[in-house]
């Protein structure tokens, strides 16, 4: 069964600094990873996916994530932070051929000026 | 235009009280969901669609009725209703399954049960 975990259920940040958000999967398939954004009362929009090829994806925003199939990571930087980016950050998981999206817990990020 | 929308945003209603959300996409997707978050922001699948047909029902409580009418819509349809029932529902639509493009969601609709 797959699975998604994110750790760390809140990130802090000054503004200008790294963002780093973790995210493990589990897959008994080489899964499709996909990170979402959510703001305040909005749904979720979609950051960056990996399917298959480059394991360097870059998405929108200035974030990217890297795909590691050794370590089953796909956690999300970007290398400045900006007041914008805070929000509620998702990671998710499928199988190819499924109809289901699973999603980690979310970490809020907190971007302090 | 709006890809996915939902009505109404906002539901405040008793326990007891039959309730629907409607969901309509104007992406010409194949595939819409039902997801629930809680107050921890935790996201869980309720159903999932592909051209009308159910693929996926989550163990949700028979309570709880989807129905599509056309590629374009999936509606939620509420029973007797419960204090727990209160979340946050997003409806989302995929081309294709959610293997192959992402999900786009909807702005959600909070249900705030009395």
């Amino acid at each position: 069964a797959q699975s998604v975990t994110q750790l760390g259920s809140h990130v802090s940040v000054s503004e200008g600094a790294l963002v780093l958000l973790r995210c493990n999967y589990s897959s008994s398939v080489p899964p499709y990873l996909f990170w979402y954004v959510q703001y305040p009362n909005q749904g979720l929009q979609l950051l960056l996916k990996y399917t298959t090829g480059a394991t360097l994806v870059k998405g929108i925003n200035g974030f990217e994530a890297e795909f590691k199939k050794s370590e089953t990571s796909f956690h999300l930087t970007k290398p400045s932070a900006h007041m914008s980016d805070a929000a509620e950050y998702f990671c998710a998981v499928s199988e190819p051929g499924g109809f289901k999206t699973i999603f980690g817990a979310g970490t809020r990020l907190f971007v302090k000026a | 235009d709006t890809a996915v929308s939902q009505t109404p945003k906002y539901l405040v209603t008793q326990m007891g009280n039959d309730k629907s959300i409607k969901c309509e996409q104007n992406l010409g997707h194949d595939t819409m969901y039902w997801y629930k978050q809680d107050s921890k922001k935790f996201l869980k699948i309720m159903f999932s669609y592909n051209n009308k047909e159910l693929i996926i029902n989550e163990t949700v409580p028979n309570r709880f009725s989807p129905k599509s009418p056309d590629k374009a819509h999936l509606n939620l349809h509420i029973n007797s209703l419960e204090l727990g029932d209160s979340a946050v529902y997003f409806c989302a639509s995929s081309q294709e399954g959610p293997w192959r493009t992402e999900a786009f969601f909807g702005q959600g609709t909070r249900l705030t049960v009395v």
